[in-house]
């Protein structure tokens, strides 16, 4: 069985461009997650969907940030303009009774 | 305020040798305590999940226990390997479906 799929594995952008994520979520997942995890620090939850409802989104800063999960499958994250504080790994996870299964994450340098 | 943290930051031990991290908490309400393991480059993977009412979980050579009077939680790794060497991350959900993510330990197992 596939697990949660990410790409782009790794991105290299300047600051003030726009830079997208995507996500695939175990099949039969319904709750799906994007986390932002800086260097020795522990994931950080930007946002989290029931379906397609993101059911919390108060740490997703907005000015920049924007996600979707039309329909209640995959996912994309998108930061429009990139800042040199957003480099980081951006995980994506969905979630079966209590156990978050993560992605390989999308590894973001802004330069 | 909801609340995990995690000692030591870091962590040097031989090869073959046992070691032990910790986790305390300041989560409620409390619904599960998991242990992750992640590896330098990829996501986090579950180690063991434990509930309320669960004071010891193994899976190989990692054994968690949870004391829910202290809030505490331990996670311990015996005959240590190279391949045991990753970030150790303690994950606090509660009973609205959030978790909280504690900072890592970072362990190292040399030869």
């Amino acid at each position: 069985e596939a697990g949660v799929v990410q790409s782009p594995r790794y991105k290299i952008i300047e600051k003030k461009q726009p830079v997208a994520f995507w996500c695939n979520p175990i099949s039969g997942h319904n709750t799906l997650y994007w986390y932002r995890q800086n260097l020795g620090q522990g994931p950080e939850l930007l946002i989290r969907y029931e379906n397609e409802e993101a059911v919390d989104d108060s740490q997703l800063p907005k000015d920049r940030f924007s996600a979707e999960r039309l329909k209640g499958v995959d996912s994309t994250l998108k930061i429009q303009p990139a800042e040199l504080g957003d480099s980081a790994v951006y995980l994506c996870a969905s979630s079966w009774r209590n156990t978050i299964y993560f992605g390989e994450g999308s590894w973001l340098t802004v330069v | 305020k909801n609340q995990v943290e995690q000692s030591p930051q870091s962590l040097i031990i031989l090869e073959g040798k046992n070691c032990t991290l910790q986790c305390n908490y300041t989560v409620s309400p409390f619904s599960n305590l998991r242990w992750y393991k992640q590896d330098t480059g990829r996501g986090p993977v579950s180690l063991t999940i434990m509930t309320f009412s669960e004071n010891t979980k193994s899976n190989g050579r990692y054994t968690a226990t949870l004391d829910a009077d202290t809030k505490q939680s331990s996670l311990h790794i015996t005959a240590s390997q190279l391949s045991d060497s990753a970030s150790y991350i303690c994950v606090v959900g509660t009973s609205y479906d959030k978790v909280i993510f504690g900072p890592g330990t970072s362990l190292s197992v040399i030869p």
